[in-house]
């Protein structure tokens, strides 16, 4: 059964810096892999959709890379900001066309 | 402007009560989802429907009903089977059911029963 984990739970870093965050799934039988971000008590936006043949996706300040075969994501967040501060999520999709999500990264950028 | 709403945003029920949740999007997209969020858990699906008139359960659909009678309407009912219905609610749509495809989200609905 796939499961998807993002670790840490929760981030705290300084404005301006750059910083990573992980996804890591379980089973390599992936169609596509995406990013989205939520507000607090907000729906989800989606940042990035990575394919399965796809190795990265890039958008505005933000990389999302895909390494099936290690079952990792990390999406990279350049000169972070303090509206960049929110929940980050990670979802793949399975052989049924199904999302599988991760719990989520809380990130918050401290001005 | 296109996209889902969700309504409504807060909702209290006392337990034992039936509660339906609203879902409408004017995209055009066949697929429809609900999902459910609890803190410190990723997403889990309650029930999909990729075309009218027809849905699918998801990993968590016991406790709860869909109905798919019009392409833009998606209405959720938690009834009270649901053993531990409060929790965040969130509607999905995309324009098929497939890898291609992103879902788009709507604002959520926050049950809260008592």
């Amino acid at each position: 059964k796939q499961e998807v984990t993002q670790i840490p739970a929760a981030l705290s870093v300084p404005e301006g810096e750059n910083l990573v965050l992980n996804c890591s799934f379980t089973d390599s039988a992936i169609y596509n892999l995406q990013w989205f971000r939520q507000d607090p008590g907000k729906g989800l936006t989606s940042l990035l959709l990575i394919q399965s043949s796809q190795r990265e996706q890039t958008s505005g300040r933000l990389n999302a890379s895909l390494d099936k075969s290690s079952g990792r994501s990390t999406l990279y967040i350049a000169a972070s900001q303090p509206g960049d501060s929110a929940t980050y999520l990670c979802a793949v999709m399975d052989s049924n066309y199904q999302l599988i999500w991760g719990a989520g990264t809380k990130l918050i950028i401290k001005p | 402007d296109g996209g889902i709403t969700q309504s409504p945003k807060y909702l209290f029920r006392k337990e034992g009560q039936n509660v339906t949740l609203s879902c409408e999007q004017n995209l055009n997209h066949d697929a429809m989802y609900w999902y459910r969020q609890d803190p410190g858990q990723g997403l889990r699906l309650i029930y999909y429907s990729q075309i009218v008139n027809d849905f699918q359960k998801g990993d968590i659909a016991e406790g709860y009903s869909v109905s798919r009678e019009k392409k833009e309407s998606f209405p959720l009912t938690v009834t009270s089977a649901q053993k531990n219905p409060t929790a965040f609610y969130l509607c999905a749509s995309s324009y098929r059911e497939g890898f291609s495809y992103e879902q788009y989200f709507g604002p959520g609905t926050r049950l809260t029963v008592t």
